[in-house]
C-alpha cells in the first residue's frame, strides 16, 4: 500500500541547474498537489492539479513547472534553481472536491529536501 | 495574510495530561477543518476533521472543538502519550472556483514528556 512515493528524498544543486522532482500515487486520486515548507513556516501551495492534462498555479508558482500526464504522476519541474528555492517538498492526493469528508483528506508523501546552493 | 494562525510554536506537556493545540482562522467562508500530524523526516498524515455546521468532532483520544463565532477551533488529546509528540498543522478548506483551496498553519511542536 505504497499511497502517495516522492523521489528523490534528498538533493543538493548548485544555482542554475535543473531537477525534476517525482511524484505518484496509487490511489486512484483526481486532485494532486506540490507543497514547499520552509522553517517555521506552514506548507505553501506550488501548483496542484484537478486531473490528468489540467494544472493550475498556487500561492507560489514562480521558479518552477508542472504536467499531469497521467492520473498517477504529477512532477514538479525546478528550471534554474535558485537558493530561495531551498525547502522540503511534499506531495499529496486527494480525491477532489467537497460534499464528503473522505474528499478533503490529502495524503502526503514523505517529502524531498531540497539545498541550493 | 496569514488566514489560519496557530500562534504557539510549540507546547509541552506531561504524559497523561490534556493537550491543547490551538488554531485561528479569518476567511468565514472556510467550511472545512482539518488537524494533521507530522513527524520528523515524513510527510504530515490526517489525523480528525469538522464540518463548519459543526462544533464538535471526537475520535478516540483526539476531539476537534470548532467555535465559528470566535473563529476559532481547538485540538483535545487526552490522556497524551510520548507518541504523541509531533507537529501539529491546522488547516481549512473553503471552495475557490472549481477547487477545494486549503489552507494550512504554521504548526505547533508538540512535545509529551514521559
Amino acid at each position: 500500500n505504497a499511497g502517495v512515493t516522492q523521489t528523490p528524498k534528498f538533493r543538493i544543486l548548485k544555482i542554475g541547474q535543473s531537477m525534476t522532482l517525482q511524484c505518484t500515487q496509487d490511489m486512484n486520486h483526481n486532485y494532486m498537489y506540490w507543497y514547499r515548507q520552509d522553517p517555521g513556516m506552514g506548507l505553501k501551495l506550488i501548483y496542484y492539479s484537478v486531473g490528468a492534462g489540467i494544472t493550475d498555479k498556487g500561492e507560489v508558482p514562480n521558479g518552477y513547472n508542472v504536467s499531469r500526464s497521467t492520473t498517477e504522476d504529477f512532477p514538479l519541474r525546478l528550471e534554474l534553481a535558485a537558493p530561495s528555492q531551498t525547502s522540503v517538498y511534499f506531495c499529496a492526493s486527494s480525491l477532489g472536491l467537497s460534499g464528503s469528508s473522505a474528499k478533503n483528506i490529502q495524503y502526503f508523501g514523505a517529502g524531498t529536501r531540497l539545498s541550493v546552493l | 495574510d496569514q488566514q489560519v494562525k496557530q500562534n504557539s510554536p510549540s507546547l509541552s506537556v506531561q504524559e497523561g495530561r490534556i493537550s491543547i493545540l490551538n488554531c485561528d482562522y479569518t476567511n468565514s467562508m472556510f467550511d472545512y477543518f482539518l488537524w494533521y500530524k507530522k513527524y520528523p523526516a515524513e510527510g504530515p498524515t490526517f489525523l480528525i476533521s469538522i464540518s463548519s455546521i459543526k462544533d464538535k468532532n471526537e475520535d478516540g483520544r483526539f476531539t476537534v472543538f470548532l467555535n465559528k463565532s470566535a473563529k476559532h477551533l481547538s485540538l483535545h488529546i487526552v490522556p497524551s502519550q510520548p507518541g504523541d509528540s509531533a507537529v501539529y498543522f491546522c488547516a481549512a478548506s473553503a471552495r475557490s472556483g472549481g477547487y477545494q483551496k486549503v489552507t494550512f498553519g504554521t504548526g505547533t511542536k508538540l512535545q509529551v514528556i514521559p
